[in-house]
């Protein structure tokens, strides 16, 4: 079982590029979640999917878009790379019940110059 | 609202000793978990311990326990006996009904 599986593992884009983050799960959970990790900044929450068809902005929404295009797949899309985007991109996913923990992808390291 | 805050970007401790990460955090939800989430140079999260908001008795798993004071929002993480394995980055983290947020991270130094 992959689990949570995010594509792809590194990416350098140019200033203005666009492109977008896939990330898939097999563990049929609801939630879907996709964060940036940054040195001193700890994971901070982009968008969120309750549920297929659902999706919610995080802390940190501008420069990115997302779609929930299934109950397994929850894409991330920069339109116009900046680079103050330059991070470490996790997606997540979760069950319904609170208690449940979260399970993360291996996560995607992007480079805008 | 949601927050989570860890005011302790560093730590260190030496092996076989005690050492306790603080948490703080803030939720409009009536029911909560909190969680505490280990990321070692890898990148893998790893889960840690979880605390229902509900339960007055504090978790422990194996040499993590925490010390959970809701009137406080506060919630802390203690490893005992630290082992050179403990070595990570340490995230405390809060889920609502829908949001999962986390904190900014402390870094765990083990010292041989």
């Amino acid at each position: 079982n992959a689990g949570v599986t995010q594509t792809p593992k590194f990416q350098v884009l140019k200033t203005g590029q666009s492109m977008t983050l896939q990330c898939a799960q097999d563990m049929n959970h609801n939630s879907m979640y996709w964060y940036r990790q940054d040195p001193g900044m700890g994971l901070r929450l982009i968008y969120y999917s309750a549920s297929e068809g659902t999706t919610d902005k995080g802390e940190v929404p501008n420069g990115y878009n997302v779609s929930r295009l299934n109950k397994r797949e929850f894409s991330l899309r920069l339109e116009s790379a900046a680079p103050s985007q330059t991070s470490v991109y996790f997606c997540a996913i979760k069950g319904a019940r609170l208690n449940t923990e979260a399970f993360f992808g291996q996560g995607t390291r992007l480079t805008v110059v | 609202a949601q927050t989570v805050t860890q005011s302790q970007p560093e730590m260190s401790v030496q092996e076989a000793e005690t050492v306790t990460l603080s948490c703080t955090y803030d939720t409009s939800e009536s029911d909560y978990y909190l969680f505490w989430y280990k990321q070692p140079p890898s990148r893998q999260m790893i889960l840690v311990i979880r605390q229902e908001a509900y339960k007055q008795q504090n978790a422990t798993e194996n040499r993590f326990s925490v010390n959970f004071q809701k009137a406080a929002k506060s919630f802390s993480l203690k490893i005992s006996d630290s082992q050179l394995g403990d070595a990570a980055m340490y995230f405390c983290a809060s889920s609502g009904t829908y949001k999962y947020i986390f904190g900014t991270g402390t870094r765990l130094k083990v010292l041989a």
